[in-house]
């Protein structure tokens, strides 16, 4: 039992290239999330997906589109990365039925966009 | 808007209790409580719900204050473990499927 995992684990980029993120979990959750953490800071929420085939904007979406490609998998693409992007990228899921269950947190990508 | 997390950072010694509040401007929903360790991702601690229900594991204890809008995680007889970043996350029943997290404590534990 995997939880959460993410790949890749590490990645530069420089200005304007694009980069897909993927994140897959293994604990038939419906709900996934997609997190960006800056150095000394708290998460935020970028995007997340209630269940398979629904996707809604968080708090930070600008930059970013997400992809729910089925109820494991659910991934994140940067189309034109910029400096402030730069950042730890978090995938997360839970179960979620009348209130958001308990996240799993996969272990994170480190981006740096020079 | 992000909940609001007090101290921001607290220093204790072994055995020593702390407090960590987390107060919302919104009526809350549901409080969520995450540590974090330096380079780890966050690992779940404790949900609290409207009307009292609480969920949780270890030896940590919280509340949530509905008339205050406000949670509060207690670590009692602190071990060297509990070292970390604590996070609330805060679900408001207009808000969906989405927490809102808070800016983090940062408790040091010290022999």
């Amino acid at each position: 039992n995997a939880g959460v995992t993410q790949t890749p684990k590490f990645q530069v980029l420089k200005t304007g290239q694009s980069m897909t993120l993927q994140c897959a979990q293994d604990m038939n959750h419906n709900s996934m999330y997609w997190y960006r953490q800056d150095p000394g800071m708290g998460l935020r929420l970028i995007y997340y997906s209630a269940s398979e085939g629904t996707t809604d904007k968080g708090e930070v979406p600008n930059g970013y589109n997400v992809s729910r490609l089925n109820k494991r998998e659910f991934s994140l693409r940067l189309e034109s990365a910029a400096p402030s992007q730069t950042s730890v990228y978090f995938c997360a899921s839970s179960e979620t039925v009348a209130v958001i269950g308990e996240q799993y947190f996969g272990p994170g990508t480190r981006l740096t966009v020079t | 808007q992000q909940p609001v997390q007090s101290p921001q950072a607290v220093i204790l010694r072994e055995g020593e209790d702390a407090v960590i509040n987390c107060s919302s401007s919104k009526a809350l929903y549901s409080v969520h409580w995450y540590r974090q360790k330096h380079g780890e991702a966050p690992v779940f601690l404790m949900i609290l719900l409207k009307g009292g229900e609480q969920k949780g594991h270890e030896k940590i204890s919280a509340s949530f204050n509905e008339k205050k809008q406000q949670s509060s995680l207690y670590l009692t007889a602190s071990q060297l473990s509990y070292s970390g970043t604590y996070f609330c996350g805060t679900g408001y029943v207009q808000a969906g499927n989405m927490l809102t997290f808070g800016g983090g404590t940062r408790l040091m534990v010290k022999p």
